[in-house]
């Protein structure tokens, strides 16, 4: 596709259920990252992926949360267990690591509420 | 630690005038410095960044930015502000060095421009 396509756009769950979120980067980047971004805050890094392995992953906040990037396009972050303060916009970015092309390029991200 | 800040959580300014979103940085070697714009239930689009040689980068939407490498400063300027550029700025950073680096954000300046 033309841009970085999340889904779904707003996810409702319950405390205590597991969600999934969905990635699709731009044909051809091989670097995919997630950030977590909370009400006026600014994007907090959760992982970065360089093709199919997570090249790092520091910035999860615990082992309630994983993410898989299996064929190196589509990248799913997992939560489980859901926490009200897992409540965020979960923003998904790629880029193409090589030359001058360093900037990231942003989905629209996934609202995620838990109540 | 790379860090960014932001000084300012609103800015306000008159459609017209001059407008400038302040940003300093924290980061060990040379940096990699970026501007991003999120709208109202929007990602993040690129604007523009820093990466080597002129300090004065010009980006989308007539805004740029001026690298000031003693002042590790990357404020965002326009000339002359539109009621449309009314949004949430953020400014990132990443060291220069290497492959992959982690992308650092600020906590976001909202600019307000009044007709």
């Amino acid at each position: 596709g033309a841009g970085v396509s999340q889904t779904p756009s707003n996810k409702v769950t319950e405390k205590g259920k597991y969600v999934e979120l969905r990635c699709d980067p731009i044909s051809g980047h091989t670097a995919l990252y997630w950030y977590r971004q909370s009400l006026g805050q600014g994007p907090e890094f959760l992982i970065y992926f360089q093709g199919t392995g997570a090249a790092d992953d520091s910035g999860l906040p615990n082992d309630r949360f994983f993410a898989v990037r299996p064929e190196g396009s589509v990248s799913t972050l997992k939560i489980q267990r859901t926490e009200r303060g897992d409540s965020a916009v979960y923003l998904c970015a790629s880029n193409f690591l090589g030359g001058s092309n360093t900037e990231a390029f942003f989905g629209q991200g996934t609202r995620l509420t838990v109540v | 630690a790379q860090s960014v800040a932001q000084p300012e959580d609103q800015v306000n300014v008159a459609e017209g005038n001059p407008l400038t979103v302040k940003c300093t940085y924290s980061v060990s070697g040379n940096p990699y410095l970026f501007w991003y714009v999120q709208y109202p239930n929007r990602g993040l689009q690129f604007l523009l960044k820093y990466i080597t040689g002129d300090n004065l980068v010009k980006g989308s939407y007539g805004f740029e930015a001026e690298f000031n490498k003693s002042q590790t400063s990357f404020h965002l300027k326009k000339p002359s502000a539109l009621v449309s550029d009314s949004a949430l700025y953020f400014c990132a950073v990443r060291e220069s060095s290497g492959g992959y680096q982690k992308v650092t954000f600020g906590t976001g300046t909202k600019l307000q421009v009044i007709p």
